[in-house]
């Protein structure tokens, strides 16, 4: 229990549907970041938030859409998605944004049909 | 080229084995950190280090920064030590974490 967690843990859906992933921290953390993780790919950080706000993009297509309505929960809004968006995408917290020891939650695997 | 190189890419011990995985890395950075990822997804940060050595139970994490070099290693490795372990560095000026592939280590009892 690394007091980020994630549902669901498994997501099926088809490309014209819309779905949402989401994480909730609890350890009074500042940041929470949304990573994706390909199959022999290195993770590739998506979003950061830091106390509710953006302050990274990666160059995310827009068929991704994060939401952090508070500094404990974090969203992400999928909707049009492709079969190569299948993956495991991973939510994490830490102190503060960039910087620290992250802790990671189990993982949403995705895969798009 | 990766900017963070892991090897071996993949790793089968016997239980009780000493296990070493190495990470080699091309820019200047301000930590480099060690993570376990485990069968089911979730990762547990190991070690964040900026030079000389860890110690957590039997694990040891050590790196050289002249050499840009680090190595995790497991001491009386044990079936439960399966997963796949994951270098990643902050470079100076960025402090996002750059990641390495994994080395995907299997004990076997």
């Amino acid at each position: 229990e690394t007091g980020v967690t994630q549902t669901p843990r498994h997501l099926v859906m088809g490309m014209t549907n819309k779905k949402s992933l989401k994480c909730e921290q609890h350890l009074g953390h500042n940041a929470m970041y949304w990573y994706k993780q390909s199959a022999k790919k290195p993770l590739e950080l998506m979003f950061v938030y830091s106390l509710e706000e953006r302050v990274e993009n990666n160059s995310v297509p827009s068929r991704f859409s994060p939401e952090c309505p508070n500094s404990s929960h974090l969203f992400l809004h999928l909707h049009t998605l492709q079969p190569e968006d299948s993956a495991l995408y991973l939510c994490a917290s830490s102190r503060g944004a960039l910087t620290g020891e992250l802790f990671f939650g189990e993982g949403s695997r995705l895969t798009v049909l | 080229k990766n900017e963070v190189e892991q090897s071996p890419q993949n790793l089968t011990a016997q239980e009780g084995e000493f296990i070493t995985i190495n990470c080699s890395y091309s820019v200047g950075i301000s930590a480099l950190h060690w993570l376990q990822q485990h069968p089911g997804g979730g990762i547990v940060s190991l070690f964040m280090l900026s030079s000389g050595k860890k110690k957590h139970g039997r694990l040891i994490a050590t790196i050289n920064i002249q050499e840009k070099h680090s190595s995790l290693h497991i001491t009386a490795s044990h079936p439960r030590d399966s997963a796949v372990y994951i270098c990643a560095v902050e470079k100076f000026g960025n402090e996002k974490l750059t990641f390495g592939t994994g080395t995907r280590l299997t004990i076997i009892p």
